[in-house]
């Protein structure tokens, strides 16, 4: 059974830099498709881009250059980096698996809640 | 971007009701459309892949259709379990993205 738990410092100041960790257990990284998806508290789930493990990514233009994901098979794990932080970007973040089969994210880790404040 | 607009935002229903959501996309993604289902404080867990398609383990009281610019999602007979906000999701055009999503409340 494939799981996927995010770690992550919980709190970050204001133009730091966030770095989250989804550990993919029960299956290895590759083939597939993984995203990231935040949830602003009492909001809706937003999607921030997906990364392939072999190099291909994508992102929302409005992080304009912000976000940065990565993957290390070695340690079938995945990474968010999210520079210059602010209070819009607190939120639940959640990394999921895209089923190229399924068209859709059939995988998702538990989410970590990130929150940016002084 | 293409805009997931849902609606309503939010429905009361009883246990037994039924129960229908709609997503309208602005352009159309044939039917590159997922459901998920979230409750408080879990991860989204996917109910429909490809509009109309159902993920292993959902009960069949749930039933996905459309295609296009027009999709719904809708639940015949609703548990207790079954409360929750469910989220459409296209997957047709970069970037991908979330309807605003629809409350289910106990009524």
């Amino acid at each position: 059974q494939v799981q996927l738990q995010e770690s992550g410092p919980g709190l970050v100041k204001p133009s730091e830099t966030l770095s989250l960790t989804c550990s993919v257990s029960g299956d290895p990284i590759s083939p597939y498709y993984w995203s990231w998806v935040r949830q602003p508290p009492g909001k809706g789930l937003d999607w921030i881009g997906y990364f392939y493990y072999g190099g291909r990514s994508k992102y929302i233009p409005s992080l304009k250059s912000r976000a940065t994901m990565s993957v290390d098979t070695s340690k079938n794990q995945l990474s968010l980096r999210l520079n210059s932080v602010t209070a819009a970007d607190t939120a639940v973040y959640y990394c999921a698996r895209f089923n190229q089969r399924l068209y859709a994210y059939d995988i998702w880790g538990q989410g970590t809640m990130v929150t940016v404040s002084a | 971007d293409i805009q997931m607009t849902q609606s309503p935002s939010s429905v009361s229903a009883s246990v037994g009701d039924r129960v229908t959501i709609t997503c309208r996309a602005t352009q159309d993604i044939s039917s590159w459309l997922a459901w998920y289902q979230q409750k408080p404080g879990k991860a989204p867990k996917l109910l429909f892949y490809a509009a109309s398609s159902l993920q292993s383990g959902v009960p069949s009281r749930f039933s996905g259709s459309g295609s296009g610019t027009e999709f719904t999602l809708t639940i015949n007979s609703l548990q207790p379990e079954d409360f929750a906000t469910y989220y459409c999701q296209q997957a047709d055009t970069f970037p991908w993205t979330f309807g605003q999503g629809t409350k289910v409340e106990v009524k």
